[in-house]
């Protein structure tokens, strides 16, 4: 079965340092991969989405991914946190036919 | 910007009424998705639909049904609404192609 897994169920990090949200993947042919951001009682925001290319994708808010197709993992990262980064992050897969399937979410605290 | 409007942020509803969650998108989009979320359990699929007048069970259909007689509304209706059902609701439109989804605000929805 295809699935997302993303290990950290909360990630704390002082303000100004870089920050790391793991994600691995479990798709069959080749994976497209997301990663979206939610703030209290909203929406999820998507960030930024990787199709084929550069390994090294970059999105909204200072935010980039790394592809990495040996470790199966799409991990997002920034080089240095802001307070305002706090949110819960999504990693997400397209599986078929247009339907994606997400990981658990990872809660991002970061502390000032 | 493709936008997703969700009619209501918050509702709150009697045990065994009937509720309707409506959901409204502006870019033409062929496909649907209605979720809900619940903390640790992430995001999960109830229904979707890839046209009008067609409508697909996701992983948690029971207890729930859905309406899309315009491309661009996507009603989830709860038939007698629960307690288990309180939660975060939350409507995705996409195109075809690789572009992810786009998500309204979410309806927080309390079963009294």
């Amino acid at each position: 079965a295809q699935s997302v897994a993303q290990p950290e169920d909360q990630v704390n990090v002082a303000e100004g340092n870089p920050l790391t949200v793991k994600c691995t993947y479990s798709v069959s042919g080749n994976p497209y991969l997301f990663w979206y951001v939610q703030y209290p009682n909203r929406g999820l925001q998507f960030l930024l989405k990787y199709i084929t290319g550069d390994n090294l994708v970059k999105g909204s808010y200072g935010f980039e991914a790394e592809f990495n197709k040996s470790q199966t993992s799409f991990h997002l990262k920034k080089p240095s946190a802001l307070v305002s980064d706090s949110a819960l992050y999504f990693c997400a897969a397209l599986e078929r036919d247009d339907k994606i399937i997400f990981g658990k979410g990872t809660r991002l605290h970061i502390l000032p | 910007d493709v936008k997703v409007t969700q009619s209501s942020r918050y509702l709150v509803k009697r045990t065994g009424e009937k509720v309707f969650l409506e959901c409204v998108q502006d870019m033409d989009h062929e496909n649907m998705f209605w979720y809900r979320q619940d903390p640790g359990l992430g995001l999960r699929l109830i229904y979707f639909s890839y046209d009008v007048k067609m409508k697909e069970k996701g992983d948690i259909p029971e207890g729930y049904s859905v309406s899309r007689e315009k491309k661009e509304r996507f009603s989830l209706i709860l038939e007698s609404a629960s307690t288990n059902q309180t939660s975060m609701y939350l409507c995705a439109s996409s195109g075809t192609g690789f572009g992810g989804y786009t998500f309204g605000s979410g309806t927080r929805l309390t079963v009294v």
